[in-house]
């Protein structure tokens, strides 16, 4: 069975600020992997997916995310952070038929500093 | 824009009540979902269904039935709810088409069981 790990569960970085939000997935074959962002009040939405090709996937929002198979990770960046972007972000590997059956990490919470 | 609409943003119930949560989508999706998100755990698959009429069991569905009469609509049903299922609660909807992979959340049911 598929599980996905994000280590950390809060993050906190300065406006203007780099990111980069962990995961890392166990799968035996190659993952469909997805970035899903949750703003307070709000349900998921999609970010950026990656099912095969480039490596490195650009996303909505200037974010960005490289799968790594050899570590077994897919972490999500971004070069500058904006207040707007404080949310939870969630990291998912789907199987099979992609989108039916996704497993999601236990999520990032982001706060941005002024 | 594809709108997934859960009939209650909070609801407060008291323990052996039968509670029926619902769920209704306008883009004439096939896929539909329910997820129970609790802090650190991330999401975790109830139930889904890809027809009229028809349910898959997810990673979670002890204590939980589904209902699916209609294609646009998606019931989660707790038949006797207990204080253990207080959670957010998640519906999500997908085509079964290209782009399925991409599912679409509501806003989310705060559900407390007292």
């Amino acid at each position: 069975a598929q599980s996905v790990t994000q280590p950390d569960i809060h993050i906190t970085v300065s406006e203007g600020a780099s990111l980069e939000l962990r995961c890392n997935y166990s799968y035996g074959a190659t993952p469909y992997l997805f970035w899903y962002v949750q703003s307070p009040g709000q349900g998921l939405q999609l970010l950026l997916k990656y099912f095969s090709g480039d490596t490195l996937v650009q996303g909505i929002k200037g974010f960005e995310a490289e799968f790594k198979r050899s570590q077994s990770s897919f972490n999500l960046r971004k070069p500058s952070v904006h207040w707007s972007d404080a949310a939870e972000y969630f990291c998912a590997v789907g199987a099979g038929n992609a989108g039916n059956m996704l497993t999601f990490g236990g999520g990032t919470r982001l706060m941005v500093k002024p | 824009d594809v709108k997934v609409t859960q009939s209650s943003r909070y609801l407060v119930k008291r323990t052996g009540e039968k509670v029926f949560l619902e769920c209704v989508q306008d883009m004439d999706h096939e896929n539909m979902f329910w997820y129970r998100q609790d802090p650190g755990l991330g999401l975790r698959l109830i139930y889904f269904s890809y027809d009229v009429k028809m349910k898959e069991k997810g990673d979670i569905p002890e204590g939980y039935s589904v209902s699916r009469e209609k294609k646009e609509r998606f019931s989660l049903i707790l038949e006797s709810a207990s204080t253990n299922q207080t959670s957010m609660y998640l519906c999500a909807s997908s085509t079964n088409r290209v782009g399925r992979e991409k599912l679409f959340f509501g806003s989310g049911t705060q559900l407390s069981v007292l």
